[in-house]
């Protein structure tokens, strides 16, 4: 069974850092393209990032509004990949979700179960 | 940026409605590349079709999408309990990927 479980969300002030995991299991996940995604709460989809895999040199893509602040990486030997979230402000405050991406072309067909990432001072 | 909207953005339905969401897209996108979600409340959005009209494994038959070009829809033959909840259309055309900003099905 697909599963995908993300960790390391929480309280944390402006300014500050944050890093996610999105642990897998179920499926060979270094064949599998990881895309981020957030929900601010009460508020509609918004993708963050995604990382290709290791034949496509784990390059990464992100939105405009993260670039620069926000690191996706991923571990395939142990089956995770993580968000490095830095230079946290408020409108980051959302629920994180981490999913497989199915691509081409990309549609993303197993979600974690989501973490809240609160900034607030 | 390539834009989504999706008209209505609320609808109240009965049980064995036939339900049509619409999405369109701010520039022609190939079918390939749009795709439509479920989110119930405090859950992770489900995949539902892919492609415009290709159904994921294991859902239910009576979802169904079709559309081309701008405009793309989804719909539900016969609405059930379970379907109340809001749907989503993405596409992956071109980065950033995007979504419509989502349609609420909830009960008549």
């Amino acid at each position: 069974e697909v599963q995908l479980v993300e960790s390391g969300g929480g309280l944390v002030k402006p300014g500050r850092s944050l890093r996610l995991s999105c642990a897998a299991s179920g499926f060979t996940f270094g064949d599998y393209a990881m895309t981020w995604f957030r929900q601010a709460p009460g508020k509609g989809l918004e993708w963050v990032g995604l990382i290709r895999t290791k034949p496509y040199g784990e390059s990464t893509e992100y939105a405009a509004s993260v670039k620069g602040r926000f690191t996706i990486s991923r571990d395939d030997s142990k089956s995770i990949a993580y968000l490095q979230m830095n230079s946290l402000n408020t409108e980051d405050t959302a629920v994180y979700y981490c999913t497989r991406d199915l691509a081409p072309p990309d549609r993303f067909d197993y979600w974690g179960q989501g973490t809240l990432v609160t900034v607030s001072s | 940026d390539i834009q989504m909207t999706q008209s209505p953005s609320a609808l109240s339905a009965s049980v064995g409605d036939r339900v049509t969401i619409t999405c369109r897209a701010s520039q022609n996108i190939a079918a390939s590349y749009v795709n439509w979600y479920q989110q119930k409340p405090g859950k992770a959005p489900k995949l539902l079709i892919y492609s415009a009209s290709s159904l994921q494994s294991g859902v239910p038959s009576r979802f169904s999408g079709s559309g081309a070009e701008t405009d793309f829809t989804l719909t539900i033959s016969s609405l059930q309990a379970e379907d109340f909840a809001t749907y989503y259309c993405q596409q992956s055309n071109s980065l950033p990927f995007t979504f419509g900003p989502g349609t609420k099905v909830d009960i008549k």
